[in-house]
């Protein structure tokens, strides 16, 4: 079993809908959770992280964490066609970060 | 800050040959970390520096490849006898603590042929 799993898509969502973005993972003790935005041919870029289990809102973007489910989401609202990329969980553990494959999100106008 | 800068962009060598990559981060952020990210994978973890000091490398990470940050700012991956399977997208990422998230550069893309 992979670290960190995500489906890996593509996830296509018209424009102006609610895009939601899942990943579990298999670490018990893991505590920070990320999500990373990546465009074709660009390197990651940090949207949010979320320490505690419940919601955290910034802008159109909502990270849902839950512990003992072991699993994190990213719900974009009002998703716009720039939104379109990959969009990378990531968990951190010890000295490292360990991230999933990724999901590939088409927002289509 | 300029965010962290990596060097080249690109990189072809023929297979067999050594190459050197560069990564200066952001100039505050004492962690600094190499990934290596292939074609619909995420970016997988090669190795950590807190300050000068490389506290961690990755089991996978094969002996032909080797790090340094001499002095606590820039670091150098390099790759020696070079093999296909080398070919990848070379991250590098800095960060000021643990559970802020990391910024990362533009990258450094290995072809070998």
């Amino acid at each position: 079993q992979k670290e960190v799993e995500q489906n890996s898509g593509p996830l296509s969502v018209p424009e102006g809908a609610i895009a939601s973005l899942n990943c579990t993972y298999s670490d018990r003790g893991s505590q920070s959770f990320f999500w990373y935005r990546q465009y074709s041919g660009k390197s990651p870029e940090l949207i949010m992280f979320i320490y505690s289990n419940g919601d955290k809102e910034d802008g159109r973007f909502t990270a849902q964490l839950n512990k003992a489910s072991q699993y994190v989401s990213l719900l974009i609202r009002d998703s716009q066609p720039s939104d379109s990329a990959t969009y990378l969980c990531a968990l951190e553990g010890g000295n490292d970060m360990r991230f999933g494959a990724g999901t590939r999100l088409t927002v289509k106008p | 800050d300029t965010g962290v800068s990596q060097d080249p962009r690109h990189k072809i060598t023929k297979r067999g040959q050594n190459v050197t990559f560069r990564c200066d981060p952001i100039s505050e952020h004492n962690r600094l970390y190499w990934y290596r990210q292939t074609l619909g994978q995420g970016p997988e973890f090669l190795t950590y520096f807190q300050n000068e000091a490389q506290l961690e490398k990755s089991r996978l990470l094969s002996d032909r490849f080797s790090a340094e940050r001499p002095k606590g700012s820039f670091s150098t991956l390099e790759i020696q006898r070079t093999e296909q399977g080398d070919s990848a997208m070379y991250l590098c990422a800095s960060s000021l603590a643990q559970g802020r998230g990391y910024t990362f550069g533009s990258g450094t893309r290995l072809t070998v042929v």
